[in-house]
């Protein structure tokens, strides 16, 4: 089965600033999915980002960039000029090209610093 | 915009009772997932649909089951609930058919607590 990992439960960044978020998947498979959700406190999940993997240009949408680097399997996400409203629980997730299943991080919790 | 809710935000049951979480999503989406978000373990799938009528266990099946009558709606039932059910469950739909290359649209949550 495939697995994600985002190794930094916690992490903090000052109002401004520029945060970067981890996220490592296995799989063996050559075509796939990568997402990047938000959940705010006492809110809905929504998506961020997403990444097809047979693309080699990064996702961006707005403030919200991807690092894709396939062949490592590392799908980082990067905030730039960090506003109080990112604040949130952020998961990376993995979906399958032809499969069935969504796999879904651990999560970070991202805090913004006035 | 796609809307996605869930019957209840809080709810709370005692052990052994059947339990019923509904889900409807606007969208006429294909796929529909029920998950449960414990902290540290983040989201787990418990069953999803892909279709009215059909399902598919996902990594938690256990303890629960599910029901598709309609293409817009999509119940996650406890048929005893146990206090190892005391979870955060989210509703998510998505279009795209069976080759889903589409994200997720998530409910609101029903914060669930089994006493």
């Amino acid at each position: 089965a495939q697995t994600v990992t985002q190794s930094q439960p916690e992490m903090s960044v000052q109002e401004a600033e520029t945060v970067t978020l981890s996220c490592t998947y296995d799989t063996s498979e050559s075509d796939y999915y990568l997402f990047w959700y938000k959940q705010p406190p006492s809110r809905q999940m929504i998506l961020v980002i997403r990444q097809e993997a047979y693309k080699q240009q990064n996702a961006t949408e707005n403030r919200f960039s991807v690092n894709f680097q396939k062949a490592a399997k590392s799908f980082s996400l990067k905030i730039s000029d960090s506003q109080l409203g990112d604040a949130a629980m952020y998961f990376c997730a993995y979906r399958n090209f032809t499969g069935n299943q969504f796999y879904f991080g651990t999560g970070t919790s991202l805090t913004v610093i006035p | 915009d796609v809307k996605v809710t869930q019957s209840s935000r809080y709810l709370v049951k005692r052990t052994g009772e059947k339990v019923f979480l509904e889900c409807v999503q606007d969208m006429d989406h294909e796929n529909m997932f029920w998950y449960r978000q414990d902290p540290g373990l983040g989201l787990r799938l418990i069953y999803f649909s892909y279709d009215v009528k059909m399902k598919e266990k996902g990594d938690i099946p256990e303890g629960y089951s599910v029901s598709r009558e309609k293409k817009e709606r999509f119940s996650l039932i406890l048929e005893s609930a146990s206090t190892n059910q005391t979870s955060m469950y989210l509703c998510a739909s998505s279009g795209g058919g069976r080759a889903w290359g589409y994200e997720q649209y998530f409910g609101p949550g029903t914060r669930l607590t089994v006493t």
